[in-house]
């Protein structure tokens, strides 16, 4: 089985602008997960989507959206970018979406630089 | 909220020997998982083991293995005969109620040869 792909790996975008990351799931998985890491404030949860339905959300503005489509693939949208944006983003996916059961795995993450 | 504590964030190891990585973590659920994940130069979020809370023997993978204290919140990971791939940052990670993983700040091992 293919693993979680996440695209694009790298991303430059200046202060102001846009950006999109793409996340597919492993399979079969139907939730997936957003997570940001930087060094300073580490592994921090975005939000994440089962059925296409936003599930949960951690505690970041409302510039930091995203969306699940039937295919389970997800999209993370960044509107407005500032400097303290720039981390590595990671998707993470699991299977039943049965909180307490289910394993997360992870894929390669989107490195975003806001210049 | 519940909380994951790496209170050591650096460690070293030398080749086949063992080293230990401590975690605690603080919860008022009763039913949860608790995870170790690695995360080597390459940025690829590895998991390493899982423990499920109410399983009282202690998780094994081959070389890594866990001490699952339920009672003082303590969730350690062993590494025996350490390798050179071993060498990452290393994860603490709880799951309850909710889908999201919450993480300790992580720690970085070093293996030397």
């Amino acid at each position: 089985k293919a693993g979680v792909t996440q695209t694009p790996r790298y991303l430059i975008k200046t202060r102001g602008q846009q950006v999109t990351l793409s996340c597919s799931p492993i399979s079969g998985h139907r939730s997936v997960s957003w997570y940001q890491q930087t060094p300073g404030q580490g592994l921090q949860f975005l939000f994440e989507y089962f059925s296409e339905t936003q599930r949960n959300k951690g505690n970041f503005p409302g510039r930091f959206s995203g969306r699940q489509f039937s295919n389970s693939r997800s999209e993370m949208n960044v509107s407005t970018l500032e400097l303290g944006d720039s981390a590595l983003y990671l998707c993470a996916s699991s299977s039943t979406g049965t909180a307490r059961t289910d394993t997360q795995y992870f894929g390669p993450g989107t490195r975003l630089t806001v210049l | 909220a519940q909380t994951v504590t790496q209170s050591q964030p650096e460690m070293s190891v030398q080749e086949a020997e063992t080293v230990t990585l401590s975690c605690t973590y603080d919860t008022s659920e009763s039913d949860y998982y608790l995870f170790w994940y690695k995360q080597p130069p390459s940025r690829q979020m590895i998991l390493v083991i899982r423990q499920e809370a109410y399983k009282q023997q202690n998780a094994t993978e081959n070389r890594f293995s866990v001490n699952f204290q339920k009672a003082a919140k303590s969730f350690s990971l062993k590494i025996s005969d350490s390798q050179l791939g071993d060498a990452a940052m290393y994860f603490c990670a709880y799951k309850g109620g909710s889908e999201k993983l919450v993480f300790g700040k992580g720690m970085k091992l070093t293996v030397n040869p």
